[in-house]
């Protein structure tokens, strides 16, 4: 079967940064995606990552493993808005997207 | 980017009537689709909406339930028929408008009573 798994539920300090897991095992691979969730709010989408290596785009950074079937969102410089749940979603080989459960944020002052 | 604008944004309903979501896009896109999020829980795909023809439905979805039409290329709408308590979730229309990015309307809140 497919699989995507991240932390439920991580917590950090403002100013600080965190790093969230995801590791997938798909049928085939056309790319990962991140999203943020604010609660009670549409997913906004953060960063697209098809080949291996980090992808820098300001506070936040995203980074692929094909071999291992993993990636993590990196944000620095926390701020309380980024309280939030964040999505892993991996791209399967009929482009039908696999949604992790999401990781809840919590960022404390 | 796209620019979606999903319509209503929250409903309560009574157990047995039907609620149509609308989703309309600011651009042409081949790809669409709805999705269900309960409270807490990640998306789960309901359906892609294809245009000029029937909607391709995800395993516990079918077309009694959930019908969808697409009339063009710009718009979308899902049906949510004969509601019970049990429907009461956030629904979201998406577009995929290039392979590495998808946007997501706001959501319709839906509460059954």
């Amino acid at each position: 079967g497919q699989n995507i798994d991240q932390p439920t539920e991580m917590t950090a300090t403002e100013g600080a940064i965190v790093q969230i897991n995801c590791t997938y095992q798909t049928s085939g691979f056309n790319g990962l995606f991140w999203y943020q969730q604010h609660a009670g709010e549409a997913p906004t989408f953060l960063s697209y990552n098809v080949l291996d290596g980090l992808e820098e785009k300001g506070r936040f950074s995203s980074f692929l493993s094909r071999s291992k079937g993993y990636s993590y969102l990196l944000l620095k410089e926390l701020q309380m808005k980024d309280s939030a749940s964040y999505l892993c979603a991996v791209m399967d080989s009929n482009y039908q997207l696999i949604w992790g459960a999401g990781t809840k944020l919590i960022i404390k002052p | 980017s796209a620019v979606i604008s999903q319509k209503p944004s929250r409903d309560i309903c009574q157990r047995g009537t039907s609620l149509t979501i609308q989703c309309q896009v600011d651009s042409q896109v081949t790809m669409m689709f709805w999705y269900r999020q309960q409270p807490g829980q990640s998306l789960t795909l309901i359906a892609t909406a294809n245009q000029g023809s029937e909607a391709t439905y995800e395993s516990g979805f079918v077309i009694d339930k959930f019908p969808i039409s697409r009339p063009n290329l710009t718009f979308s709408t899902l049906t949510v028929s004969n509601m019970s308590p049990e429907d009461s979730s956030i629904y979201l229309c998406s577009v995929r408008p290039r392979e590495n990015i998808q946007y997501f309307g706001a959501g319709t809140r839906l509460s059954v009573l």
